[in-house]
Parts: structure tokens; sequence; C-alpha cells
């Protein structure tokens, strides 16, 4: 799986729009780019995911480059419970394989 | 989405003691699930993938015999980490897949392990 970089942290305030950006510059044709989020001492959960068109759910946006080299994620409004580790992954589209986790991005929602 | 369910959420063990850490697909059935382990201020690492009805993938530098992993149906896997010591103490974290969907993981909430 190709190799992910993000900021090691944001801040954002209530209400905003959060908008977190990942650099995947090595990323293969059939590598679908997710993107997860842990709650302090919750396990990960899943946000969104896509290949080379924005993608939109309850959740979240995704946006992702025409070359898709490098992606962001967007929380339209973000409220205090949107405080997490965000993780952005590069992964083959229906690998049944584990998921391999950088540092990602701590987003502080403030008031 | 599929739900992945672990239990217990929390225990504290003294040290030498055994303690074995449950993860269910709700949902779903599951022929991998994954056990990750998580240091304070870390990310998440993989220790070991589990595959129903045989033995479990350990990752390099996990010691299989401290960390037993028994898949034994389609829809649990546990974790027994066996003569606990305080280096054990961490955050367990259990992950699915399930067959045919577009290759997102579940996880459970994870398990935090304190030994005394």
């Amino acid at each position: 799986d190709a190799k992910t970089t993000q900021p090691p942290s944001m801040d954002c305030a209530e209400g905003r729009a959060a908008n977190l950006p990942c650099n995947h510059s090595t990323i293969s044709g059939n590598e679908y780019v997710y993107w997860y989020r842990q709650i302090h001492s919750q396990g990960p959960q899943y946000i969104i995911h896509g290949l080379k068109n924005n993608e939109t759910n309850e959740m979240a946006s995704l946006i992702i480059t025409e070359d898709r080299k490098s992606s962001t994620l967007i929380l339209p409004h973000a409220t205090l419970r949107d405080t997490a580790v965000y993780y952005c992954i590069v992964r083959v589209a229906r690998s049944q394989g584990n998921l391999i986790f950088g540092k990602g991005t701590k987003l502080s929602v403030k008031p | 989405g599929a739900v992945v369910s672990q239990h217990p959420s929390w225990v504290i063990c003294k040290s030498g003691t055994s303690v074995k850490i449950e993860c269910r697909s709700l949902d779903f059935q599951a022929t991998t699930m994954f056990w990750y382990r998580q240091f304070p201020k870390q990310s998440l690492m993989l220790m070991a993938t589990s595959n129903e009805g045989s033995k479990a993938t350990y990752e390099q530098g996990v010691e299989k015999d401290k960390f037993l992993i028994n898949h034994a149906s389609l829809t649990l896997s546990t974790l027994t980490v066996t003569s606990a010591h305080p280096e054990d103490s961490s955050f367990y974290i259990c992950s699915a897949v399930p067959g045919g969907n577009t290759g997102e993981l579940f996880f459970g909430e994870g398990s935090r392990l304190t030994v005394l």
C-alpha cells in the first residue's frame, strides 16, 4: 500500500468546516483513499473512501485531486465531538488485508 | 455499517495472570479478523491476523506463545495475553472485514489492559 503524509495536528473552530489534507503521491491506479478517525480511547471509525471522484456521505466529503496525489477530508460543520485523530490510508480496493496506520492528524475542535 | 464488539472494554489484572479478550462480529461473518495494539500517544500496530479454522499469523516481534489467538467461529476471535506483565499494558483493538464489501474494516471499541 502507498504511503501517506498528513500534518500532525490542526485546530478548527466549532461550527466551521475542518479541512484535513493528505498527500499520497505514490498511489497506484487500483488504490482507494480511505479515511478513519479515532476518538480518544475508542476503536477507529470508518468515515469515507474514494477512488478518483469526490465523495460525500452523512459524515464528511472527500475531495481527491485530478492526479490523485492528494486528497482533503472535509467536515462541513465541525463539532466538539469531532475532536479525534484522523487517519488517511491508501489501500487496494476490496482488499481483505489489514490497514496500516500512520500517525494521522490530531484535529482539535475548539469552542 | 457493520458492528464489531469487544469484551471486556477494560480489565485490570495482576502480573503473571492471563487475560482473555473477545472480539465478535455482530451482524456479519468474518473469516479474517485483525488484532492491533496501541500504546499511549502512538498509532495502531498490527499484532496478528486471525483466520477462522486455522492458525493465526503473527507480525514480526509479536510472541505467539504469549498472545494466543483463537478464531473458532466466523463471528468470534479471542486474544489471550498469557502471563501478563506491566509492559503488556496497552489498548488492544480488533477489526474485521465483512465479505463482499468494498474493503473497509470495522473496528471494535477496544480493550484497555492494565497489568499491575
